[in-house]
């Protein structure tokens, strides 16, 4: 399977704990996106990478979510002292854009979804 | 910031054809538009993407006016299958640059045998 990998599928925390999400994207897609997702409701932007470089981050964005993509290969996303309003499904997408490009083809993952108890 | 607005829910039945518009009044100069589907419990996937005028590949059809302040998602004869969100995608660059991706809040499509 070559698609977008994300792990875990799901996670059961504890509020106040900290969890780290992976993303394995299509292999030599330079664009890497998370979104939130909750239920009935669209994708919310929450940052996205070209490459290694972390280029926007949603504005919206508590500063307990941090992202990285280290090697232009991999992501995670961590969130720190989690609360019960981040169970969501949290989704990742990979894309081939190129820099500048306003296109936003891109191929998403199963999402790990995330409850905070 | 740019947003669009989409009919929340719509039905239709096998064998027809279905058009999905989606108003995006504050679209950037040079954004795409973009749809998606979802099912329940998987992500989002790729429909189609256009800048103007009419785009078509082989599962959709995609109209944008002149304006380009809404379009139109048009599947044509739908099955069960297709039942699904649908979601339409436009980026923004707000006042102090930071560039966001928006989605509408979807159109939840039910086809009936």
């Amino acid at each position: 399977d070559t698609g977008v990998s994300q792990d875990p599928r799901h996670k059961i925390t504890k509020r106040g704990q900290n969890v780290t999400f992976r993303c394995d994207p299509i292999s030599e897609h330079n664009r890497l996106y998370w979104y939130r997702q909750t239920l009935g409701q669209g994708p919310e932007f929450l940052t996205y990478f070209q490459n290694e470089a972390q280029l926007e981050k949603s504005r919206l964005l508590s500063d307990r979510f941090s992202a990285e993509r280290p090697k232009g290969s991999f992501s995670t996303l961590e969130i720190q002292r989690t609360e019960q309003g981040d169970s969501a499904m949290y989704l990742c997408a990979s894309s081939p854009q190129l820099t500048g490009e306003p296109k936003h083809e891109a191929f998403f993952g199963q999402g790990t979804r995330l409850t905070v108890v | 910031l740019a947003k669009t607005t989409q009919p929340i829910s719509m039905d239709s039945y096998e064998g027809q054809e279905v058009n999905i518009t989606c108003s995006h009044n504050n679209i950037a100069t040079n954004d795409y538009i973009t749809w998606y589907q979802q099912f329940p419990s998987q992500g989002p996937r790729f429909i189609i993407q256009g800048y103007k005028t009419k785009v078509t590949n082989e599962v959709a059809s995609l109209f944008i006016p002149a304006d380009r302040k809404s379009s139109t998602l048009s599947l044509p004869r739908v099955s069960l299958s297709d039942t699904a969100v649908y979601y339409c995608l436009v980026g923004d660059r707000g006042m102090d640059s930071n560039y966001q991706l928006i989605w509408g809040a979807g159109t939840k499509l039910i086809i009936k045998p």
